[in-house]
């Protein structure tokens, strides 16, 4: 089953304690990104990458780093949390061979940082 | 720049009655265009989408038309059910080298019996 798969599903935290979002697909699409959804705001993308080893800022990328070390993992991390970064994450994929392609999305993260 | 408005909710309706979900953009170049429907607890899902202008996506009985002129992209319903209560989100792509999806900021749809 064609699927993206986000751990954990929730998680509380302190401010300032590092922490890791993981995401992995499983249908060796090229296109992954990460965003966040918050109330009256959408979703707004943290980063992007075109494909492994190459990543880039979305709207929102202050507070996060990304890495793309193998195609289907692409986690989000949290250096030093703040509770601004209180939120429901959503990891998404899609091919990068047709632009306007449909984007599968994991079921997300939310994340509250105390 | 790219963006997405989309009517505010939340919006509550009846069983059968008629949906309208008003969505309008701002893009550079020949955006495609998306709605996208969240479940409670789950993520997004593609519910349909159009590419170029006078198009017409459709599915599950929703549908909605890419208005260049108007730049527009309305999602309707003739009769909803309470399984179409959810989150729905229009959303652009601006296919300008990468995948990135632009989001308006949601409309909550709820249906009574």
């Amino acid at each position: 089953e064609a699927q993206v798969t986000q751990n954990p599903r929730y998680l509380i935290t302190v401010t300032g304690k590092k922490l890791t979002v993981t995401c992995s697909q499983n249908m060796n699409h090229e296109y992954m990104s990460w965003y966040r959804q918050d109330p009256g705001l959408g979703l707004r993308q943290i980063y992007y990458s075109m494909n492994v080893e190459v990543t880039d800022k979305g709207d929102v990328p202050e507070g996060y780093k990304v890495s793309r070390k193998e195609k289907r993992n692409f986690p989000l991390i949290l250096e030093s949390p703040s509770p601004n970064q209180t939120s429901l994450y959503f990891c998404a994929s899609s091919s990068h061979r047709d632009l306007n392609t449909e984007a599968f999305f994991g079921q997300g993260t939310r994340l509250t940082v105390v | 720049g790219n963006s997405v408005t989309q009517m505010e909710g939340p919006v509550t309706l009846s069983e059968e009655a008629f949906l309208t979900i008003n969505c309008t953009y701002t893009a550079t170049g020949y955006p495609s265009l998306f709605w996208y429907v969240q479940y409670p607890g789950e993520g997004l899902q593609l519910l349909l989408k159009a590419t170029k202008a006078d198009d017409k996506g459709s599915n599950k009985g929703f549908e909605a038309t890419y208005r260049k002129e108007t730049t527009s992209f309305h999602l309707e319903k003739g009769s909803v059910q309470v399984s179409d209560s959810a989150v729905y989100f229009c959303a652009l792509s601006d296919g300008a080298g990468a995948n990135n999806l632009f989001f308006g900021t949601g409309t909550r749809l709820t249906v009574i019996p």
